[in-house]
């Protein structure tokens, strides 16, 4: 089974600032690895596919960088609706999700 | 616009029941591998099951093998998912889900449409 997981769990950041958030593939899933944005009551939106590519309508400042086992989102200055919980997804194999990262206001 | 409308929801004594529908528009239903993902309350995301374009093939993760069955009919442009024996652990938001590619086989993949999510709750 492929386990996903994120870190930090979750991640205090002040508006304007950079958000780094981390995933790690227990095993390789070279670049098939997406994101998804989450807010409350709401269903989560595709962000990035295949490690870097940003999905239709998705801001410049969300990218995305990695391969194999250690996948990285940036979001370059977080803006009011950013605040959300974020989501790896790889599917290499059988889709597997991270348990998540809380982005939060500081 | 692709739209995903999740159905079927309801509160579910354990070992019961019940059929959830997802009802698709604004994309060629009949062309695209369809998948389930759930969400329990709080918790993160869980991949449930997939069928193929024309319904002759599915996956189900181990959780829910034998007693969940997916199904589709593409001539109503709605994905189904049958649940049986249903226990507390599987009390949760179920999400009707696409993928980007257009293929008969079903293959790992991600997610470009979400439903808004129908509730089952199964309680203890």
């Amino acid at each position: 089974e492929m386990v996903m997981t994120q870190s930090p769990a979750t991640l205090s950041v002040s508006p304007g600032e950079r958000a780094t958030l981390s995933c790690r593939a227990s095993q390789s899933v070279a670049s098939n690895l997406a994101w998804y944005q989450q807010t409350p009551g709401q269903a989560p939106r595709l962000l990035i596919y295949g490690a870097s590519t940003r999905a239709t309508g998705i801001p410049a400042r969300f990218s995305g960088s990695g391969s194999g086992t250690e996948f990285t989102l940036t979001v370059s200055s977080l803006q009011s609706e950013d605040f959300a919980v974020y989501y790896c997804q790889q599917y290499n194999t059988w889709p597997s999700f991270g348990q998540g990262t809380k982005v939060e206001i500081k | 616009e692709v739209q995903l409308v999740e159905s079927g929801g309801n509160l579910v004594q354990p070992g019961g029941s019940l059929r959830l529908s997802c009802s698709a528009s604004g994309f060629t239903f009949s062309n695209y591998a369809m998948h389930w993902v759930r969400q329990a309350p709080g918790k993160g995301l869980e991949y449930v099951s997939a069928i193929n374009s024309n319904g002759g093939s599915t996956y189900y993760a181990d959780s829910v093998k034998g007693r969940f069955t997916i199904s589709r009919d593409n001539s109503k442009n709605t994905l189904y998912l049958q649940m049986s024996d249903l226990r507390p652990e599987d009390t949760a938001v179920f999400y009707c889900v696409k993928e980007p590619g257009s293929s008969n086989t079903i293959v790992p993949y991600y997610f470009d449409h979400w439903g808004q999510g129908t509730l089952v709750t199964v309680p203890s």
